[in-house]
């Protein structure tokens, strides 16, 4: 049963152009929404994070998107470089849940290629 | 200015041994949680604790892992009687509160089974 799902296993895009990763969830009791990213040998490192009272946050060149009615959520990354390569992961949780656990994709690998 | 700090990094065990692995959240965090990674797949919870308090281990498995994270000292993972199918990447995340805040990774510990 797989809560979080992340359809794409992998994503090429060409440097200093945009980033789109995608995410759909099935639980409606998640309100709380992040994307990770992952170096290999290296913990999963906070990105970006958005309640589902927004449809939108932003940092510098990462914006988060939340279609809550779709149980859609993406991340853009713009203009995209070399140093995004990575295994990107998003991740759910639910406020009524009380314990925060996140609930992980399975993953979407993107390269970025000079 | 530490961050989450996990050790070992890398654990071989012998089928039938134990495994002890430790994870010491970052300053001013008293929320933590274990996530386990087994290969091509993404993170799973284990379990969250408080200090001296475990508050939602639905994700553990009912025989031979337990958790802690006694009042002085770091939070430890044991797992009994290690079995193949343990191998695996154990992270150990930790936040200031509970719900709805960012959960920051430690670069986890590979558990090899031989």
């Amino acid at each position: 049963d797989q809560q979080v799902k992340q359809n794409s296993p992998s994503l090429s895009v060409q440097e200093g152009r945009i980033s789109i990763l995608n995410c759909d969830y099935t639980n409606s009791m998640f309100d709380y929404f992040l994307w990770y990213k992952k170096y290999p040998a290296e913990g999963p490192t906070f990105l970006i994070s958005i309640s589902s009272i927004k449809d939108k946050n932003e940092d510098g060149r990462f914006t988060v998107f939340l279609n809550k009615s779709a149980k859609h959520l993406s991340l853009h990354i713009v203009p995209s470089q070399p140093g995004d390569s990575a295994v990107y992961f998003c991740a759910a949780s639910g406020f009524s849940s009380n314990t925060g656990k996140l609930i992980f994709g399975q993953g979407t690998t993107l390269q970025v290629k000079p | 200015n530490a961050g989450v700090m996990q050790n070992p990094r890398h654990l071989v065990r012998r089928r039938g041994q134990e495994a002890r692995l430790r994870c010491s959240p970052m300053k001013g965090h008293s929320h933590v949680y274990w996530y386990r990674q087994l290969p091509e797949e993404g993170l799973k919870f284990m379990v969250y604790l408080q200090k001296e308090n475990i508050i939602d281990e639905s994700g553990m498995p009912k025989e031979r892992f337990s958790a802690e994270f006694p009042k002085e000292g770091p939070s430890i993972l044991r797992i009994q009687q290690v079995v193949r199918g343990d191998s695996a990447a154990y992270f150990c995340a930790s936040s200031p509160i509970g719900s709805n805040q960012p959960q920051h990774f430690g670069d986890g510990t590979r558990l090899s089974i031989l």
